[in-house]
Protein backbone atom coordinates (compact mmCIF):
# COMPACT_ATOMS: atom_id res chain seq x y z
CA UNK A 1 0.00 0.00 0.00
CA UNK A 2 1.27 3.58 -0.74
CA UNK A 3 2.48 5.33 2.32
CA UNK A 4 4.22 8.70 2.95
CA UNK A 5 6.44 9.06 5.77
CA UNK A 6 8.42 11.77 7.34
CA UNK A 7 11.41 10.85 9.82
CA UNK A 8 11.58 13.87 12.15
CA UNK A 9 8.70 14.92 13.91
CA UNK A 10 10.14 17.48 15.81
CA UNK A 11 13.18 19.43 14.95
CA UNK A 12 14.67 22.65 16.92
CA UNK A 13 17.08 24.54 15.07
CA UNK A 14 18.82 27.91 15.81
CA UNK A 15 18.71 30.62 13.40
CA UNK A 16 21.33 30.69 10.54
CA UNK A 17 21.42 26.88 10.94
CA UNK A 18 20.60 24.56 7.90
CA UNK A 19 17.91 22.55 7.63
CA UNK A 20 16.89 19.56 5.95
CA UNK A 21 13.81 17.74 6.99
CA UNK A 22 13.50 13.81 5.09
CA UNK A 23 10.11 12.36 3.46
CA UNK A 24 9.77 9.25 1.34
CA UNK A 25 7.15 7.13 0.28
CA UNK A 26 6.56 3.67 -0.99
CA UNK A 27 5.10 3.60 -4.34
CA UNK A 28 6.95 2.33 -7.53
CA UNK A 29 4.05 4.30 -10.02
CA UNK A 30 4.47 7.57 -11.09
CA UNK A 31 4.33 10.16 -8.18
CA UNK A 32 3.77 14.04 -8.10
CA UNK A 33 4.95 15.49 -5.18
CA UNK A 34 4.67 18.35 -2.79
CA UNK A 35 5.77 20.35 0.30
CA UNK A 36 3.45 22.20 2.48
CA UNK A 37 3.93 24.66 5.59
CA UNK A 38 1.35 25.59 8.08
CA UNK A 39 2.51 28.93 10.25
CA UNK A 40 0.78 28.98 13.72
CA UNK A 41 -2.90 29.57 13.27
CA UNK A 42 -3.05 29.55 9.89
CA UNK A 43 -3.97 27.27 6.82
CA UNK A 44 -2.02 25.18 4.98
CA UNK A 45 0.36 27.06 1.94
CA UNK A 46 1.98 25.57 -0.27
CA UNK A 47 6.02 25.79 -0.24
CA UNK A 48 6.68 24.00 -3.36
CA UNK A 49 5.84 21.29 -6.12
CA UNK A 50 7.22 18.46 -8.16
CA UNK A 51 4.97 17.13 -11.19
CA UNK A 52 8.19 16.59 -13.93
CA UNK A 53 11.64 17.81 -15.19
CA UNK A 54 14.29 19.02 -13.27
CA UNK A 55 14.01 16.77 -9.81
CA UNK A 56 15.98 19.91 -7.78
CA UNK A 57 12.67 22.46 -7.24
CA UNK A 58 12.85 25.76 -4.99
CA UNK A 59 9.85 27.11 -3.82
CA UNK A 60 9.46 29.93 -1.91
CA UNK A 61 10.90 31.76 1.11
CA UNK A 62 14.17 30.20 -0.41
CA UNK A 63 13.11 26.63 0.16
CA UNK A 64 14.28 23.71 -1.91
CA UNK A 65 13.31 20.09 -2.45
CA UNK A 66 15.27 17.50 -4.56
CA UNK A 67 13.05 14.54 -5.92
CA UNK A 68 15.50 10.99 -5.81
CA UNK A 69 13.47 8.41 -7.47
CA UNK A 70 15.96 5.90 -6.92
CA UNK A 71 15.41 6.39 -3.14
CA UNK A 72 11.64 7.25 -3.16
CA UNK A 73 12.59 10.29 -1.36
CA UNK A 74 11.56 14.38 -1.77
CA UNK A 75 13.81 16.21 1.12
CA UNK A 76 13.18 19.51 2.07
CA UNK A 77 15.99 21.91 2.62
CA UNK A 78 16.93 25.62 3.52
CA UNK A 79 20.42 26.79 4.00
CA UNK A 80 20.22 28.36 6.19
CA UNK A 81 16.60 29.10 8.90
CA UNK A 82 15.30 31.97 10.31
CA UNK A 83 12.89 32.16 13.40
CA UNK A 84 10.00 33.04 10.68
CA UNK A 85 10.11 29.40 9.93
CA UNK A 86 9.19 28.37 13.08
CA UNK A 87 5.70 26.02 11.75
CA UNK A 88 4.69 22.29 10.52
CA UNK A 89 5.85 21.23 7.61
CA UNK A 90 4.17 18.55 5.71
CA UNK A 91 5.13 16.34 2.76
CA UNK A 92 2.23 15.08 0.65
CA UNK A 93 2.50 12.60 -2.38
CA UNK A 94 -0.31 12.18 -5.13
CA UNK A 95 -0.09 8.89 -6.51
CA UNK A 96 -0.96 8.59 -9.82
CA UNK A 97 -2.23 6.17 -11.86
CA UNK A 98 -4.16 5.64 -8.10
CA UNK A 99 -6.79 8.19 -8.70
CA UNK A 100 -4.39 10.24 -7.98
CA UNK A 101 -5.01 9.82 -4.22
CA UNK A 102 -3.06 12.10 -2.19
CA UNK A 103 -1.42 11.05 1.16
CA UNK A 104 0.14 13.55 3.95
CA UNK A 105 3.21 12.21 6.03
CA UNK A 106 2.24 13.53 9.57
CA UNK A 107 4.14 16.12 9.89
CA UNK A 108 7.18 17.77 11.21
CA UNK A 109 7.01 20.35 13.64
CA UNK A 110 10.02 22.69 13.28
CA UNK A 111 10.76 25.52 15.71
CA UNK A 112 13.70 27.87 15.50
CA UNK A 113 15.31 29.73 18.41
CA UNK A 114 15.99 33.09 18.24
CA UNK B 1 -3.87 4.11 13.64
CA UNK B 2 -5.85 6.43 12.17
CA UNK B 3 -7.19 9.29 14.15
CA UNK B 4 -9.31 11.06 11.12
CA UNK B 5 -11.65 9.29 8.99
CA UNK B 6 -13.60 9.90 5.68
CA UNK B 7 -16.21 7.95 4.19
CA UNK B 8 -16.85 6.80 1.20
CA UNK B 9 -13.06 6.96 0.18
CA UNK B 10 -14.47 6.44 -3.37
CA UNK B 11 -17.33 7.42 -4.95
CA UNK B 12 -19.30 7.93 -8.14
CA UNK B 13 -22.27 9.78 -9.13
CA UNK B 14 -24.29 11.01 -11.64
CA UNK B 15 -24.96 14.48 -12.99
CA UNK B 16 -27.34 16.14 -11.07
CA UNK B 17 -27.42 14.03 -7.37
CA UNK B 18 -25.98 15.22 -4.15
CA UNK B 19 -23.18 13.21 -2.50
CA UNK B 20 -22.79 13.23 0.89
CA UNK B 21 -18.93 12.98 2.24
CA UNK B 22 -18.42 12.55 6.19
CA UNK B 23 -15.35 13.53 7.87
CA UNK B 24 -14.48 12.02 11.60
CA UNK B 25 -12.71 12.52 14.40
CA UNK B 26 -11.68 9.14 16.20
CA UNK B 27 -9.80 10.24 19.41
CA UNK B 28 -10.38 13.47 20.10
CA UNK B 29 -13.32 16.27 19.77
CA UNK B 30 -12.91 19.22 17.25
CA UNK B 31 -14.76 22.27 17.13
CA UNK B 32 -13.41 23.10 13.83
CA UNK B 33 -12.46 20.72 10.72
CA UNK B 34 -11.24 21.84 7.00
CA UNK B 35 -12.05 20.99 4.01
CA UNK B 36 -10.02 20.88 1.06
CA UNK B 37 -10.16 19.88 -2.48
CA UNK B 38 -7.18 19.03 -5.33
CA UNK B 39 -7.55 19.03 -8.42
CA UNK B 40 -5.01 17.21 -10.81
CA UNK B 41 -1.63 18.12 -10.78
CA UNK B 42 -2.62 21.20 -8.66
CA UNK B 43 -2.33 21.89 -4.68
CA UNK B 44 -4.41 21.57 -2.07
CA UNK B 45 -7.18 24.24 -1.98
CA UNK B 46 -8.93 25.29 1.09
CA UNK B 47 -12.75 25.69 0.43
CA UNK B 48 -14.22 25.92 3.95
CA UNK B 49 -13.81 25.81 7.68
CA UNK B 50 -16.48 23.48 9.46
CA UNK B 51 -17.57 25.29 12.71
CA UNK B 52 -19.56 23.30 15.28
CA UNK B 53 -22.29 25.16 16.83
CA UNK B 54 -22.25 27.89 13.67
CA UNK B 55 -21.73 28.19 10.19
CA UNK B 56 -19.32 27.31 8.09
CA UNK B 57 -16.76 30.03 6.78
CA UNK B 58 -15.80 29.84 3.13
CA UNK B 59 -13.49 30.77 1.34
CA UNK B 60 -13.56 32.80 -1.52
CA UNK B 61 -14.85 31.46 -4.67
CA UNK B 62 -16.38 28.99 -3.17
CA UNK B 63 -20.21 28.30 -3.47
CA UNK B 64 -21.78 27.78 -0.27
CA UNK B 65 -24.70 27.00 -1.67
CA UNK B 66 -23.50 24.24 -3.53
CA UNK B 67 -20.86 22.82 -0.74
CA UNK B 68 -22.79 22.47 2.17
CA UNK B 69 -21.25 22.48 5.35
CA UNK B 70 -22.33 20.81 8.28
CA UNK B 71 -20.75 20.21 11.55
CA UNK B 72 -23.18 17.88 12.98
CA UNK B 73 -20.90 17.23 16.44
CA UNK B 74 -18.09 17.49 18.18
CA UNK B 75 -16.28 14.58 15.98
CA UNK B 76 -18.67 14.78 12.61
CA UNK B 77 -18.59 16.98 10.24
CA UNK B 78 -20.10 16.35 6.52
CA UNK B 79 -19.69 17.63 3.10
CA UNK B 80 -22.44 17.72 0.75
CA UNK B 81 -22.01 18.54 -2.90
CA UNK B 82 -25.31 19.39 -4.29
CA UNK B 83 -26.48 18.72 -7.87
CA UNK B 84 -22.99 17.26 -8.65
CA UNK B 85 -21.24 18.28 -11.86
CA UNK B 86 -18.57 16.77 -13.82
CA UNK B 87 -16.27 19.58 -13.02
CA UNK B 88 -17.13 19.10 -9.19
CA UNK B 89 -15.05 15.08 -9.92
CA UNK B 90 -12.18 16.37 -7.36
CA UNK B 91 -10.23 14.48 -4.98
CA UNK B 92 -11.74 15.98 -1.37
CA UNK B 93 -9.73 15.92 1.92
CA UNK B 94 -10.46 17.01 5.77
CA UNK B 95 -8.16 17.79 8.10
CA UNK B 96 -8.46 18.32 12.14
CA UNK B 97 -6.52 20.39 14.05
CA UNK B 98 -4.77 18.62 16.79
CA UNK B 99 -5.17 20.01 19.98
CA UNK B 100 -6.69 23.73 20.85
CA UNK B 101 -5.37 25.85 18.42
CA UNK B 102 -5.03 25.32 14.55
CA UNK B 103 -1.64 24.91 14.69
CA UNK B 104 -1.11 21.41 13.30
CA UNK B 105 -3.55 18.98 12.27
CA UNK B 106 -4.63 15.51 11.25
CA UNK B 107 -5.47 14.92 7.69
CA UNK B 108 -8.24 12.37 6.69
CA UNK B 109 -7.38 9.71 4.08
CA UNK B 110 -9.67 11.62 1.38
CA UNK B 111 -12.54 10.98 -0.94
CA UNK B 112 -12.42 10.21 -4.38
CA UNK B 113 -15.20 12.03 -6.23
CA UNK B 114 -15.91 11.05 -9.73
CA UNK B 115 -19.54 13.16 -11.43
CA UNK B 116 -20.31 11.57 -14.56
Amino acid sequence: AQSVSQHNHHVILSEAASLELGCNYSYGGTVNLFWYVQYPGQHLQLLLKYFSGDPLVKGIKGFEAEFIKSKFSFNLRKPSVQWSDTAEYFCAVAFMNRDDKIIFGKGTRLHILP
Amino acid sequence: GAVVSQHPSRVICKSGTSVKIECRSLDFQATTMFWYRQFPKQSLMLMATSNEGSKATYEQGVEKDKFLINHASLTLSTLTVTSAHPEDSSFYICSVPRGLSTDTQYFGPGTRLTVL
